[in-house]
C-alpha cells in the first residue's frame, strides 16, 4: 500500500518564478492538506482540499494556490517566488468520515524548495 | 502569542533516562491533540494521540489537561532511536465545514547520548 507521495523531492528556483508541487494521497484517502515548514519551525497550514474544492485556508497570500483532481491528487502552485518561500512543503492526506471530521493525517516526504 | 508553544530544547539526555516534554495551546476550542515525531530532513509521523484520561504506548505516556490547556509527553527508558524532534499538534474546528487544520508547535529537539 503506497503512502503519500510527492514530487519533485528537491527544487531550486529564482525570485519571481512560479513553481508547481505535486502530491498523491495514500490509497483510500480523499482529503489533501498542504503545509510549509521553514527551517527550525513546525509545519504551517497552507490549505486543504476535499471534493476538488479548497475547504480551509491558513494565513498565506494569494500567491499560494492549489488544485485537487478527480483522482484526489493535488497540486500546490506558488507564484512570484520570494526568498522567504524557501522551505519544506509537506502534503498530508486523510480520509473524511462524517461532518468534516477526518482520520489521522499522513504526511508525504515533502518537497524541499530553495529560492535564490 | 503562538497558538501552540513548546520548549525548543535541545534536550540532551543519557540513554536509559526519562525525559518529559511540555506544550501549551491557546485556543480553548481545540478538539484533538497529538504528538508527532520528525526525524532529521524527514516528514512528521504520528507518535500518539493525546486524551484527557491520559494514554500510554509502551515507553511513551501522553497527558492532556484541558483546564490548563497543557499537553505533555513522557518517554521512559530512552533509546538512541528516540533521538528526533517531537512536535506538539492541536486540531480544532472551523465554522462551516469542520476543521482538519493541524497547528504545530515549533518542536522540541531530543538527542539521546550513549
Amino acid at each position: 500500500d503506497a503512502g503519500v507521495t510527492q514530487s519533485p523531492t528537491h527544487l531550486i528556483k529564482t525570485r519571481g518564478q512560479q513553481v508547481t508541487l505535486r502530491c498523491s494521497p495514500k490509497s483510500g484517502h480523499d482529503t489533501v492538506s498542504w503545509y510549509q515548514q521553514a527551517l527550525g519551525q513546525g509545519p504551517q497550514f497552507i490549505f486543504q482540499y476535499y471534493e476538488e474544492e479548497e475547504r480551509q485556508r491558513g494565513n498565506f497570500p494569494d500567491r499560494f494556490s492549489g488544485h485537487q483532481f478527480p483522482n484526489y491528487s493535488s497540486e500546490l502552485n506558488v507564484n512570484a517566488l520570494l526568498l522567504g518561500d524557501s522551505a519544506l512543503y509537506l502534503c498530508a492526506s486523510s480520509r473524511r468520515r462524517v461532518a468534516g471530521v477526518t482520520d489521522t493525517q499522513y504526511f508525504g516526504p515533502g518537497t524541499r524548495l530553495t529560492v535564490l | 502569542r503562538k497558538e501552540v508553544e513548546q520548549d525548543p530544547g535541545p534536550f540532551n539526555v543519557p540513554e536509559g533516562a526519562t525525559v518529559a516534554f511540555n506544550c501549551t495551546y491557546s485556543n480553548s476550542a481545540s478538539q484533538s491533540f497529538f504528538w508527532y515525531r520528525q526525524d532529521c530532513r524527514k516528514e512528521p509521523k504520528l507518535l500518539m494521540s493525546v486524551y484527557s484520561s491520559g494514554n500510554e504506548d509502551g515507553r511513551f505516556t501522553a497527558q492532556l489537561n484541558r483546564a490548563s490547556q497543557y499537553i505533555s509527553l513522557l518517554i521512559r527508558d530512552s533509546k538512541l532511536s528516540d533521538s528526533a524532534t517531537y512536535l506538539c499538534v492541536v486540531r480544532g474546528w472551523a465554522s462551516n465545514f469542520g476543521n482538519e487544520k493541524l497547528t504545530f508547535g515549533t518542536g522540541t529537539r531530543l538527542t539521546i547520548i550513549p
